[in-house]
C-alpha cells in the first residue's frame, strides 16, 4: 500500500514569498503530523490534526504558519512571508491511533530553501 | 516537559563490530511512549520500535536490541554484527500518554566503515 507521500520534494522560495506544502497521509488515517527539521536537528512538533480539527497548533513557529485539513485527509502547511530561517525539511507524519498506541509513519519530507 | 537527550552525536564502527546509541530521557509523567527511528540518506525517518512506560523488558529483534531501565531514565539501542547498510542518523523520541505530541532527541549519527 501507499505510504505518506508530500509534494514538492523540493521548494525555493525568496524571502517574502508564500508557500505551499502539501501531505497525502496513509488512506485511513486518523492523525497527521508536521514536523520541522532543520540541519543536523531532529524533528521538532508544528502541529497535530485528527481527521479534520487541528488540536494541537503550540509548535507553530509564528503567525505566518498555518496547517489545514479541511476534509479529514490530505493536508496542506502554509508558510506566509518566508524568511530564511524557515529553511528547513518539513515531514508530514499519520498514524492511526489504537488504545493510546501509535506509531508514526513518516513522508519524504519538503526541503525549503529560503534565499 | 519533556526532553530527550542523545549525548552521541557522531558514532564510526568498523563493518561486524557491535554499536549502542544511547538515550536518555525526561518526562513527568508515569506512563510515556518511548521510540527509535531511523532516518537513512534518503531522508525518510523509518519506525524501529515503540516502548510502553510499564514495559521494561528488553527486546531483541534480529541484530538489533534495546535496553530499556527506567531507573536511570535510559532506552539504549544495540546492533549486534554492524553492516553498511545501518549507516543512518538514529533517533530516539518520547511521547507522554494523552499526547500525541513527539519529542525527539537531536539524533546520533552512525557511520560504519566497511
Amino acid at each position: 500500500g501507499a505510504g505518506v507521500s508530500q509534494s514538492p520534494r523540493y521548494k525555493v522560495a525568496k524571502r517574502g514569498q508564500d508557500v505551499a506544502l502539501r501531505c497525502d497521509p496513509i488512506s485511513g488515517h486518523v492523525s497527521l503530523f508536521w514536523y520541522q527539521q532543520a540541519l543536523g536537528q531532529g524533528p521538532e512538533f508544528l502541529t497535530y490534526f485528527q481527521n479534520e480539527a487541528q488540536l494541537d497548533k503550540s509548535g507553530l513557529p509564528s503567525d505566518r504558519f498555518f496547517a489545514e485539513r479541511p476534509e479529514g485527509s490530505v493536508s496542506t502547511l502554509k508558510i506566509q512571508r518566508t524568511q530564511q530561517e524557515d529553511s528547513a525539511v518539513y515531514l508530514c507524519a499519520s498514524s492511526l491511533p489504537s488504545g493510546g498506541l501509535y506509531e508514526q509513519y513518516f513522508g519524504p519530507g519538503t526541503r525549503l530553501t529560503v534565499t | 516537559a519533556q526532553k530527550v537527550t542523545q549525548a552521541q552525536t557522531e558514532i564510526s564502527v568498523v563493518e561486524k563490530e557491535d554499536v549502542t546509541l544511547d538515550c536518555v530521557y525526561e518526562t513527568r509523567d508515569t506512563t510515556y511512549y518511548l521510540f527509535w527511528y531511523k532516518q537513512p540518506p534518503s531522508g525518510e525517518l523509518v519506525f524501529l520500535i515503540r516502548r510502553n512506560s510499564f514495559d521494561e523488558q528488553n527486546e531483541i529483534s534480529g541484530r538489533y536490541s534495546w535496553n530499556f531501565q527506567k531507573s536511570t531514565s535510559s532506552f539504549n539501542f544495540t546492533i549486534t554484527a554492524s553492516q553498511v547498510v545501518d549507516s543512518a542518523v538514529y533517533f530516539c523520541a518520547l511521547s507522554e500518554t494523552g499526547y500525541q505530541k513527539v519529542t525527539f532527541g537531536i539524533g546520533t549519527k552512525l557511520q560504519v566503515i566497511p
